[in-house]
């Protein structure tokens, strides 16, 4: 069974400031990787696609990186800003979905 | 133009009554999922249905029932609620092998 961890459960830091969320998971095989954004009170956004036979994928101020043999994906934010506080959750696509909890994140203006 | 839309948004009942959850996604996707994310807003899989067939039943109660009238519908029927079935149920839908998945803006159902 598929377990999805993300660390840290909670991030403070100050605007400007390069933000890095960690995603493990059990099973390498995998078909991909996704990274979401959620708002309190609202639905997931997708913000980035990992395949399988990828090692990152990049959009905007955001990257995300792949380690398949290791089960790690790692979520870089850089230069921080008050609208990027929310909560993060990766998902792990083995056939189905399974989501880590999530880190909740609070830039401070 | 919503991609992904569920109603109703908020949903207060009593135990032991029986409710319905629709979904409807208008971005031609063949595959649809009922979530479930709870207290600690941890999302769980509950279906996933593909071209209007059933490829996912995790571990649910009997008394949640999915039914899929078309590719662009998905909806989600609960009998005989209880108090532990309060949560916030997502339905999200995805093109067969993109992966990339789109999610609606939640249901909140409490029971009382």
């Amino acid at each position: 069974k598929q377990e999805v961890t993300q660390i840290p459960a909670a991030l403070s830091v100050p605007e400007g400031e390069n933000l890095v969320l960690n995603c493990s998971f059990t099973d390498s095989a995998i078909y991909n990787l996704q990274w979401f954004r959620q708002d309190p009170g609202k639905g997931l956004t997708s913000l980035l696609l990992i395949q399988s036979s990828q090692r990152e994928q990049t959009s905007g101020r955001l990257n995300a990186s792949l380690d398949k043999s290791s089960g790690r994906s790692t979520l870089y934010i850089a230069a921080s800003q008050p609208g990027d506080s929310a909560t993060y959750l990766c998902a792990v696509d083995d056939y189905k979905l399974s989501f880590g909890a999530g880190t909740t994140v609070t830039v401070r203006a | 133009d919503t991609a992904v839309s569920q109603t109703p948004k908020y949903l207060v009942t009593q135990m032991g009554n029986d409710k319905s959850i629709k979904c409807e996604q208008n971005l031609g996707h063949d595959t649809m999922y009922w979530y479930k994310q709870d207290s600690k807003k941890f999302l769980k899989i509950m279906f996933s249905y593909n071209n209007k067939e059933l490829i996912i039943n995790e571990t649910v109660p009997n008394r949640f029932s999915p039914k899929s009238p078309d590719k662009a519908h998905l909806n989600l029927h609960i009998n005989s609620l209880e108090l532990g079935d309060s949560a916030v149920y997502f339905c999200a839908s995805t093109r067969t092998n993109t992966g990339e998945l789109f999610f609606g803006e939640g249901s909140r159902l409490t029971v009382l």
